[in-house]
């Protein structure tokens, strides 16, 4: 079974709607992370966890929001999704040694 | 601030071909060091990475890199290519605070 799992892996959506991208993890690391990767752009950071009480933005959270259920699932929220939010969503998590573990993806459309 | 700079957006080389991608990097101190690869429709894969020690690092699938520290960068190499190493492949720098920092990438063809 794969360490970093992703639901859904694929989504269409429409604007003004509320979308829930899960992430969960078997891996036992503290650190969770939520990517959004764009054509020609590479991997921006969105939000970031170092445990369930802290929650960081990254260099993109505007529009975004996440939740840390447990230590195992990190859940990043659209609450009011846009067109330009079309893209590849990547989970992943970190352990001791800053190398990450990801997550096979969510393909969000938002028309 | 850190950064990643992978100066060649697309390349193209033919089977059986050596392959090298090229990678800066900036950062203050001494950093961590990562390529990753992602097959189309796929997620990324570690190949190989770098924290300390022998500035040669063999990865997974053949291939290479080299830490350079006059020259900031950490060059991904491999000796002789197949179809199947077609894919994207990013550079990636420890930032110094649980984070990691990625270069744009480079997307590498492979002739028959």
């Amino acid at each position: 079974d794969a360490d970093v799992t992703q639901t859904p892996r694929n989504r269409i959506t429409k604007t003004g709607k509320r979308i829930m991208l899960e992430c969960s993890q078997t891996k036992g690391h503290d650190r969770m992370y939520w990517y959004r990767q764009d054509p020609g752009l590479g991997l921006r950071l969105i939000y970031y966890s170092f445990d369930v009480k802290d929650i960081n933005k990254g260099e993109i959270s505007d529009g975004y929001s996440v939740s840390r259920q447990a230590q195992a699932k990190f859940s990043l929220s659209l609450e009011s999704a846009i067109p330009n939010q079309t893209a590849l969503y990547f989970c992943a998590t970190t352990g001791d040694t800053d190398t990450q573990y990801f997550g096979p993806g969510t393909r969000l459309t938002v028309l | 601030a850190q950064s990643v700079t992978q100066p060649d957006i697309h390349i193209t080389v033919s089977e059986g071909a050596s392959l090298e991608l090229r990678c800066n990097y900036s950062y203050g101190a001494t950093p961590y060091l990562f390529w990753y690869v992602q097959s189309p429709g796929q997620g990324l894969q570690l190949l190989l990475k770098y924290f300390s020690g022998d500035t040669l690092v063999q990865g997974i699938k053949g291939f290479e890199a080299e830490f350079k520290r006059s020259q900031s960068s950490f060059n991904l190499r491999k000796p002789s290519v197949h179809w199947s190493d077609a894919a994207e492949y990013f550079c990636a720098v420890g930032a110094g605070d649980d984070k990691i920092i990625f270069g744009k990438g480079t997307r590498l063809h492979i002739l028959p």
